[in-house]
């Protein structure tokens, strides 16, 4: 089955504790992204990246990291999580620009 | 990447009637997709447009590409309570630029 899966789906962390959402994809897509949903402000776009070795901001990357060493893996990693940065988080891929995104991942950071 | 304007924000609909929802962007688009979303979990898929005029349904859904490029619209016919949820549109002009409507939020009454 198609499918792009997200790990964990739900966090509770605390300020300044390294944190890395994972996101793999079995399409063999090119496109990956990352983007967080906050009410009111619908999705935005943390980064993304187009191929492997090759990752881009988005909107509103302050506060993340991420790599691409793998066509199939796009990993989120936040170095020193702070309350603000508390939303539910999506991975996508995409190789046409059907864009399918995984489940979601809801991160708290206290 | 800016945000679509879609329409309405909200719709309460009795059992049985048909819905419309729209999109419209200020630049020309190559891709128009509508997604429904529902509480926590991730987007899916409904419908993905590629050419201008192009009609397309899938069930009772049916959701068409502006002539102008700039715009989209989805329809439900015959809704039912599993309808409920957030239904959003989303579009680029290069895949990389995905844009997002900020949902119709869809409550069906039986």
């Amino acid at each position: 089955e198609a499918q792009v899966t997200q790990n964990p789906r739900y966090l509770i962390t605390v300020t300044g504790k390294k944190l890395t959402v994972t996101c793999s994809q079995n399409m063999n897509h090119e496109y990956m992204s990352w983007y967080r949903q906050d009410p009111g402000l619908g999705l935005r776009q943390i980064y993304y990246s187009m191929n492997v070795e090759v990752t881009d901001k988005g909107d509103v990357p302050e506060g993340y990291k991420v790599s691409r060493k793998e066509k199939r893996n796009f990993p989120l990693i936040l170095e020193s999580p702070s309350p603000n940065q508390t939303s539910l988080y999506f991975c996508a891929s995409s190789s046409t620009g059907d864009l399918f995104f995984g489940e979601g991942s809801r991160l708290t950071v206290l | 990447g800016q945000q679509l304007n879609q329409s309405p924000q909200s719709m309460f609909i009795q059992e049985g009637e048909d819905v419309s929802m729209n999109c419209t962007s200020s630049s020309i688009f190559n891709t128009w997709l509508w997604y429904k979303q529902d509480p926590g979990e991730g987007p899916v898929l409904l419908i993905a447009l590629y050419k201008a005029g192009e009609l397309t349904s899938n069930g009772r859904l049916t959701a068409q590409f502006g002539i102008t490029r700039k715009d989209s619209f989805l329809n439900i016919s015959a809704s039912i309570p599993s309808d409920v949820g957030i239904y959003f549109c989303a579009g680029h002009p290069v895949y990389y630029d995905m844009r997002f409507g900020a949902g119709t939020r869809l409550t069906v009454k039986p």
